[in-house]
């Protein structure tokens, strides 16, 4: 079955500083991927998503390329502010094209905090 | 555009008695997904409805969980009888085209 491998948290980083989270996937096809944001005490909020190989996913100075040959989707910022501090999860959709009808996988969530 | 709403926020429980939530979509919005937030994971889905009917509910634990959606709009999770390992965070999520709006969740406590 699908499944979303993220990166052990959680992350500390100071403001400004550069941030990587890592991100794996195992899935039959060609699945969408999708970077998920959850500020304390709110819902989950779609940050990014890519629908095929090589797309990059972009928004907030966040970024993330679907890699199919290391089936990874790592999430980067250049600078990160204290306002980024949130958990983010990596998912992947089973319907190609990133319809809201495909079964959504998410990895377990990195927890981000960035102190000023 | 209001946002998807749940309620309640925080309920707490003793186990073997029976909880029930309550989920708004947003207007128009024909999907609607129950998922399962377990501390420390991601969301699990429970199961999803295309307007009235269910679409999957394969991850759903039958024998106490039950949901409905009746008229295609509000939605409502029941759980009867609780256990400890039902402690968790109940999202609910509604969808029109590409992509889910998230409300915030009922954080459910089962002591």
């Amino acid at each position: 079955g699908n499944s979303v491998t993220q990166m052990e948290g959680p992350v500390t980083l100071s403001e400004e500083a550069f941030l990587t989270i890592n991100c794996t996937y195992t899935a039959t096809g060609y699945p969408s991927l999708f970077w998920y944001v959850q500020y304390p005490g709110e819902g989950l909020q779609l940050l990014l998503k890519a629908t095929k190989a090589d797309d990059k996913g972009s928004n907030k100075g966040f970024e993330a390329t679907y890699r199919k040959e290391t089936t990874s989707f790592h999430l980067e910022k250049g600078s990160v502010q204290v306002s980024d501090s949130a958990v983010y999860f990596c998912a992947l959709s089973d319907s190609a094209g990133g319809t809201s009808y495909g079964k959504l996988t998410f990895g377990q969530g990195t927890i981000l905090t960035v102190h000023p | 555009e209001a946002g998807v709403a749940q309620s309640p926020r925080y309920k707490i429980i003793e186990k073997r008695q029976s909880v029930a939530f309550w989920c708004n979509p947003i207007s128009g919005h024909a999907t609607l997904y129950w998922y399962q937030q377990i501390l420390g994971q991601g969301p699990k889905l429970l199961i999803q409805f295309q307007n009235n009917g269910v679409v999957d509910d394969s991850q759903l634990p039958k024998d106490r969980f039950s949901a409905e959606r009746l008229k295609g709009v509000d939605s409502t999770l029941k759980i009867q009888p609780a256990k400890l390992e039902d402690s968790a965070v109940y999202l609910c999520a509604s969808s029109l085209g590409p992509g889910r709006t998230f409300g915030s969740g009922t954080r459910l406590t089962v002591v």
